[in-house]
């Protein structure tokens, strides 16, 4: 049973327009959330975060927005580059070990 | 040398092959995770270490034997391992109780 959903595999954008990611999860116990962003042939890079408590996050160029009563969080990336093009990954947490829970992805292409 | 670093970055082994894959953490974190990347499918734990102990394993088959020596070690033993189990292999660390996890740039295992 799939916990964190990316219903959307793929996403293109247009360069300088902005990218809208999303993410659904099930399990209200989640209480911290995370994107990652991943290139081929490497491992996930961590990108922004955002705790239950509040309902948005910025680092620079990426936010991320939490809305708790629709279990929804997206991530937006304005203005979009080519250098973004990679893979998003959605991930929750809710235990102390700090295991994730992960969406199966969203790939992302920039165009010029 | 900082971050996770995992070894091989690729490996092809036989069904009736032993190996093992090392991951090395430098940034003082005390939890360890071993996740799997099958195509199109989100990573799926596999194991958890914490302090050194396993605290988590997600039914994993037993051909695959998960060691953690010191907080900055953890293997993953091969035995007999079937097709199907080709993927990429990520390591990952974190605090206890922190939720960022880092990842390594994954092993690329195939299996024939």
């Amino acid at each position: 049973d799939q916990q964190v959903k990316q219903n959307s595999p793929s996403l293109s954008v247009q360069e300088g327009r902005i990218s809208i990611l999303n993410c659904d999860y099930t399990n209200s116990m989640f209480d911290y959330f995370l994107w990652y962003k991943k290139y081929p042939a490497e491992g996930p890079t961590f990108l922004i975060s955002i705790s239950s408590i509040k309902d948005k996050n910025e680092d620079g160029r990426f936010t991320v927005f939490l809305n708790k009563s629709a279990k929804h969080l997206s991530l937006h990336i304005v203005p979009s580059q080519p250098g973004d093009s990679a893979v998003y990954f959605c991930a929750a947490s809710g235990d102390s070990w700090g295991k994730l829970q992960f969406g199966a992805g969203t790939q992302v292409v920039v165009t010029p | 040398e900082t971050g996770v670093t995992q070894t091989p970055r690729h490996l092809v082994m036989g069904m009736t092959n032993k190996k093992s894959l090392k991951c090395e953490q430098h940034l003082g974190h005390n939890a360890m995770y071993w996740y799997k990347q099958s195509a199109k499918k989100p990573l799926e734990l596999m194991f958890v270490y914490s302090l050194e102990e396993r605290v988590e394993n997600n039914s994993v088959p037993s051909r695959f034997s998960p060691e953690c020596p010191n907080s900055s070690h953890l293997f993953l033993h091969l035995h007999t391992l079937q097709p199907e189990d080709s993927a990429l292999y990520l390591c990952a660390s974190s605090q206890v109780r922190g939720y960022e996890a880092f990842f390594g740039q994954g092993t690329r295992l195939t299996v024939v």
